[in-house]
């Protein structure tokens, strides 16, 4: 089974600045098969990235994803009010499909 | 668009079973291509996948739940449904169901595209 580690636990960045996120993987992963969720309290995960790279429906260009093999990172350019949130990697492998435990992105 | 939405009790005993069900509508249960999954996340913690089911029955479960998990599929109601034995305290979380594209486009596959709003689900006597 594949586990997902997300660094860093907690992102504390202001409105503006870019925040870089990563995704670990504890064996290598298919690109094709890794996503990326936006999750707010209360509300239930948004589908930012799949395909390691490619951007979901609607997700305004500022996000983006990158990485192959066992790292890969979702990088958000310029932060706004609303991009304060919880993100989840998560991945496919052998039938199975795991998240890693988030990054928290909080205002700082 | 399709659409999702979890049904069930939202309080349990311990020891005895979670049901729940998820709807869909907009689109079809029938259609191959995507697995019909089950998520939970216990308050203020991570996601955590539990199993998924195809339209035609095949199901996975996450290793750590399997033995006490099982996914049905009833594609004449457009529902497919939870089942958690024995449960505990621990399964106190809330229950998501979700849709996963099961099939490549692109060279993109096997992630969520539609979700429920979650569903929370207590376990106490």
């Amino acid at each position: 089974e594949v586990v997902l580690t997300q660094s860093p636990g907690t992102l504390s960045l202001s409105p503006g600045e870019r925040a870089t996120l990563s995704c670990r993987a504890s064996q290598s992963v298919s690109a094709s098969y890794l996503a990326w969720y936006q999750q707010k309290p209360g509300r239930a995960p948004r589908l930012l990235i799949h395909g390691a790279s490619s951007r979901a429906t609607g997700i305004p260009d500022r996000f983006s994803g990158s990485g192959s093999g066992t790292d890969f990172t979702l990088t958000i350019s310029r932060l706004e009010p609303e991009d304060f949130a919880v993100y989840y990697c998560q991945q496919f492998g052998s039938s199975l499909l795991t998240f890693g435990e988030g990054t928290k992105v909080e205002i700082k | 668009q399709v659409q999702l939405q979890e049904s069930g009790p939202g309080l349990v005993k311990p020891s005895q079973t979670l049901s729940l069900t998820c709807t869909v509508s907009g689109g079809s249960i029938n259609s191959g291509g995507y697995f019909w999954t089950w998520i939970r996340q216990h308050p203020g913690k991570g996601l955590e996948w539990i199993g998924y089911i195809f339209y035609s029955g095949s199901t996975s479960y996450n290793p750590s739940l399997k033995s006490r998990v099982s996914i049905s599929v009833d594609t004449s109601k457009s529902q497919f449904s939870l089942k958690l034995t024995s449960v505990t305290a621990a399964d106190t979380a809330v229950y998501y169901c979700a849709r996963v594209r099961g099939y490549c486009s692109a060279d993109t596959c096997y992630y969520f595209d539609s979700w429920g709003q979650g569903t929370l689900v207590t376990v106490s006597s």
